[in-house]
């Protein structure tokens, strides 16, 4: 079964780290990137960055640039975005999505992230 | 940034209706365009890509058209199922950006 499958709700302090994992099963890993999307409570969506499967090549949105870092692991076909120095404003799901870099066509299930002292 | 504006940000029809959406980008974009559906606690879901091409497995009443600067997504006939808030998304440019979103309801 095609399908990216992501960590659990997690709950952290101002100015912790938070790294959420995607795990792709179904399709060949490497032959697509993955996108990371976040959505605040009520929100629309923001594009947080992309990062290629195949070769590690990132892009991250200006805004988050020096804060947030993508990763994978092709052994287990597992991609990661970790985020550091998190504010309340950082509350929001996050999600992984796979496709080309502009086009997310297979979405995992969304990751809840709250910030709160 | 490419700023991407819909319109209608919400909008109310029958069941059968005809349902348009329009998403006008900031500068020209092509037809580097796609379009979500996302149902209530759900994820987003590809329905349309490069502006007019339908995603494997979405049924055929759902359609989109443009280039440039103007595009326009379509319900030919709405049905009880299609409840969601639908987001247009640009990827011309870097960064990916998302219109604000136009939530359909059932009159």
């Amino acid at each position: 079964q095609v399908q990216l499958v992501q960590s659990g709700a997690e709950v952290k302090k101002p100015g912790a780290s938070v790294k959420v994992s995607c795990k792709a099963s179904g399709y060949t890993f490497t032959s697509y990137g993955i996108s990371w999307v976040r959505q605040a409570p009520g929100q629309g969506l923001e594009w947080m960055g992309w990062i290629s499967a195949y070769n590690g090549n990132t892009n991250y949105a200006q805004k988050l640039q020096g804060r947030v870092t993508m990763t994978t692991d092709t052994s287990t076909s597992t991609a990661y975005m970790e985020l550091r120095s998190l504010r309340s404003d950082d509350t929001a799901v996050y999600y992984c999505a796979a496709g080309g870099s502009g086009l997310m066509r297979l979405w995992g299930q969304g990751t809840l992230v709250t910030v709160s002292s | 940034d490419i700023q991407m504006t819909q319109s209608p940000s919400s909008l109310s029809a029958s069941v059968g209706d005809r349902v348009t959406i329009t998403c006008q980008a900031s500068q020209d974009i092509s037809n580097y365009l796609n379009w979500y559906q996302q149902k209530p606690g759900k994820a987003p879901k590809l329905l349309i890509y490069d502006a007019s091409n339908l995603e494997t497995g979405v049924p055929s009443r759902f359609s989109g058209s443009g280039s440039g600067t103007d595009f326009t997504f379509t319900i030919s006939s709405l049905q009880p199922e299609d409840i969601a808030t639908y987001y247009c998304q640009q990827y011309d440019n870097l960064p990916r950006t998302f219109g604000q979103g136009t939530k359909v309801e059932i009159k």
